[in-house]
């Protein structure tokens, strides 16, 4: 199976902070990187696929980029709405893993 | 508007069974693979099952498989999750998702249909196993 590391596994930041989350696949997979945003209670949302395209509807502050085994999920300018869970996860073969998830704070 | 409602949940003992269900509705059921995740509290997203359009493929976690069963009934545009011989580390609030990629014509594998992600998902159903 392939494993997925997501780092770090928290961290807190200000609001307009630029903030940069990595995912790391044991293997390579290609561009098949999916990134999810999960806030309490709540069902998580696909923010980006296959890397870096944005899914619709997303604010364009997010960006993915990375492929093979490093990947990277940004958010360019911290907004209070973005405080939350981000997880990783791999499509490009089965099983689908996740990554352990960062958690996005205040500071 | 695409809407995934899951119910079936509730407490069990261990060894007991289960089946949950995903209502689906706002889009042609038939054409896309359908997904089961699980979060058990406080803790991670854990990819569970996939079922391709057809239910011809079927997936599972090692963490379940031999236990669960995942099916899809496309007249009723639902999907289920049969779980037997239920353990205390299945206790989690259970996702459905679809898949944002047809699983149709070409696209048959699940890496062609997975490229996409899952981008609509339901609000989850909570089981707990506990005697």
């Amino acid at each position: 199976d392939i494993q997925m590391t997501q780092s770090p596994s928290s961290l807190s930041a200000f609001v307009g902070d630029r903030v940069t989350i990595t995912c790391r696949a044991s293997q390579s997979i290609t561009t098949f990187l999916n990134w999810y945003q999960q806030k309490p209670g709540k069902a998580p949302k696909l923010l980006i696929y296959g890397a870096s395209s944005l899914q619709s509807g997303v604010p364009s502050r997010f960006s993915g980029s990375g492929s093979g085994t490093e990947f990277t999920l940004t958010i360019s300018s911290l907004q209070s709405e973005d405080f939350a869970t981000y997880y990783c996860q791999q499509t490009y073969i089965m099983p689908r893993t996740f990554g352990g998830g960062t958690k996005v704070g205040i500071k | 508007e695409v809407q995934l409602v899951e119910s079936g949940g509730r407490l069990v003992q261990p060894g007991g069974s289960l089946r949950l269900s995903c209502a689906t509705s706002g889009f042609t059921f038939s054409h896309y693979a359908m997904n089961w995740v699980r979060q058990a509290p406080g803790k991670g997203l854990e990819w569970v099952s996939t079922i391709s359009s057809s239910g011809g493929s079927t997936y599972y976690a090692d963490s379940v498989k031999g236990r669960f069963t995942i099916s899809r009934d496309t007249s009723r545009s639902t999907l289920y999750l049969q779980m037997d011989s239920l353990r205390g580390d299945d206790t989690a609030r259970y996702f459905c998702a679809k898949d944002a990629v047809p699983n149709v014509g070409f696209c048959v594998s699940p890496t062609c249909y997975g490229k996409g992600g899952s981008d609509s998902w339901g609000q989850g159903t909570l089981v707990t196993v506990s005697s």
